[in-house]
C-alpha cells in the first residue's frame, strides 16, 4: 500500500524566511509520480509540481525549490523569501504509474498549514 | 476556460436526504475521480472512472454512487445522507496517460453538511 507522511501539521514563519515542507512516502512500485499542491484559504487545490521515479534532479522555479531524493523516499518543499501570500495548506501526493483498469490514483499526506505572518 | 465544474459550492442536508453533486470537465480527459477532504486526513479517493462507462471503487465507498454515461461528466450521489458524510468533495479529471499527462486537476470543491 501506498502511504504519504507530512510530519509537520503546522508552520508558521515570518514574512521573507525561508521555510522548508517535509515530505516521506512509502511504495512498493518501481514507477511513481510525486505531486505538491497548494490549497490557499479559499478552499480550491492548485497544481504545483510533478516529478516521476527516474528523474531525481531537482528543480528551481520562482522561489520555489523541490528536492527529490529516492534514497530517503523524501521529496520536500522548500519557498525561499516567503511572501503572506504563501499561506495555505500544501499537499504532497503519490501516484503510481497509469494501469488500464485503476487510472492512477493519488494518494495524499494530511497536509502542512503554513502560515506566513507580515 | 472552465477546466473542473464543481456543483453546487454548499449543501446543506438532514440525515436521510439524497442528492447528485455534479462534476463536469472540458478538456477531454479519460479519467476522472470524486476524493473527499476532512479535517487531518488529506483526501481520500472515493470512487473513479477510466472512462465512459467504467467506473470502481476508491478507498472509502461506502454511502456513495457513481455513474459516467459520458465523457464530460462524473456525478457523485449520496444515497442516504449521514452525518459522517459531512465533508469537502473534489472532483479531478486527467488524461488517462502514464507519461506526461497524468496530472489531476481539481474542481473548487462542494462543502457538505449533513445535519
Amino acid at each position: 500500500a501506498q502511504k504519504v507522511t507530512q510530519a509537520q501539521t503546522e508552520i508558521s514563519v515570518v514574512e521573507k524566511e525561508d521555510v522548508t515542507l517535509d515530505c516521506v512516502y512509502e511504495t512498493r512500485d518501481t514507477t511513481y509520480y510525486l505531486f505538491w499542491y497548494k490549497q490557499p484559504p479559499s478552499g480550491e487545490l492548485v497544481f504545483l509540481i510533478r516529478r516521476n521515479s527516474f528523474d531525481e534532479q531537482n528543480e528551481i522555479s520562482g522561489r520555489y525549490s523541490w528536492n527529490f531524493q529516492k534514497s530517503t523516499s523524501s521529496f520536500n518543499f522548500t519557498i525561499t523569501a516567503s511572501q503572506v501570500v504563501d499561506s495555505a495548506v500544501y499537499f504532497c501526493a503519490l501516484s503510481e504509474a497509469f494501469k488500464e483498469t485503476s487510472g492512477s490514483r493519488l494518494t495524499f499526506g494530511e497536509g502542512t498549514q503554513l502560515t506566513v505572518n507580515p | 476556460n472552465a477546466g473542473v465544474t464543481q456543483t453546487p459550492k454548499f449543501q446543506v442536508l438532514k440525515t436521510g436526504q439524497s442528492m447528485t453533486l455534479q462534476c463536469a470537465q472540458d478538456m477531454n480527459h479519460e479519467y476522472m475521480s470524486w476524493y473527499r477532504q476532512d479535517p487531518g486526513m488529506g483526501l481520500r479517493l472515493i470512487h473513479y472512472s477510466v472512462g465512459a462507462g467504467i467506473t470502481d471503487q476508491g478507498e472509502v465507498p461506502n454511502g456513495y454512487n457513481v455513474s459516467r454515461s459520458t465523457t464530460e461528466d462524473f456525478p457523485l450521489r449520496l444515497l442516504s445522507a449521514a452525518p459522517s458524510q459531512t465533508s469537502v468533495y473534489f472532483c479531478a479529471s486527467s488524461y488517462a496517460d502514464s507519461l506526461a499527462k497524468n496530472i489531476q486537476y481539481f474542481g473548487a470543491g462542494t462543502r457538505l453538511s449533513v445535519l
